[in-house]
């Protein structure tokens, strides 16, 4: 049984430039949360998807968007980058059980590390 | 708002030595706490959890009990190993109206822990 994947594993941009992350969740999942973690920081929530529909988000500008297809995978798109974007992207896969709440346990994938020049 | 405090590392010690990294946590309501590690280049893992005051999560020797008069979920093992070397953090979900998870977790900054044999 896979786990959550992400791609790719690492990635090099210059500031400006765009951005996109992949993430497939677990097999059986269908939700996914994004999390930033900085260096040598905890992960900060980004936004959750369900239905393909984003249902929550944190404290990010809208410069961060994203995306779920039918299939329950995820994208991550970051414009406009800057350098303080530079960090490990982590996606986390769940299955809702009533409306969107996502009970508990959240499976996180290995990260997407991002660095912007 | 809503936060999770935690011991700042690094913290070393010697193989079977015991170990504590404290955790505090501030939020409204009741949350559900986790303890979260990391090894080396990969993603998040779940080691524990407690979704109601007094739960004691554990796994693999590690343990931690919620205590909602402390507001504290402090992480405990007797007898470390090489193997536990690893960054740990500790993070806490709200509870929707329902009794679910609100799905996003609030993390702390991590405390790396290396074990010396």
């Amino acid at each position: 049984d896979a786990g959550v994947t992400q791609s790719p594993t690492h990635l090099i941009k210059t500031r400006g430039q765009q951005v996109t992350l992949r993430c497939s969740p677990k097999s059986g999942h269908d939700t996914v949360c994004w999390y930033q973690q900085a260096l040598g920081q905890g992960p900060q929530f980004i936004f959750q998807y369900y239905e393909e529909e984003e249902r929550q988000r944190g404290n990010f500008p809208d410069r961060f968007s994203g995306h779920q297809f039918p299939n329950y995978s995820s994208e991550l798109n970051v414009n406009a980058l800057l350098l303080g974007d530079s960090a490990l992207y982590l996606c986390a896969s769940s299955l809702a059980v009533t409306s969107g709440r996502v009970y508990n346990e959240q499976f996180f994938g290995p990260g997407t590390r991002l660095t912007v020049l | 708002g809503d936060s999770v405090t935690q011991m700042e590392g690094p913290v070393t010690l010697s193989e079977e030595a015991f170990l504590t990294i404290n955790c505090t946590y501030t939020a409204t309501g009741y949350p559900s706490l986790f303890w979260y590690v990391q090894y080396p280049g990969e993603g998040l893992q779940l080691l524990l959890k407690a979704t109601k005051a007094d739960d004691k999560g554990s796994n693999k020797g590690f343990e931690a009990t919620y205590r909602k008069e402390t507001t504290s979920f402090h992480l405990e093992k007797g007898s470390v190993q090489v193997s536990d070397s690893a960054v740990y953090f500790c993070a806490l979900s709200l509870k929707a109206p329902d009794g679910g998870s609100q799905g996003n977790l609030i993390f702390g900054k991590g405390t790396k822990l290396s074990v010396k044999p």
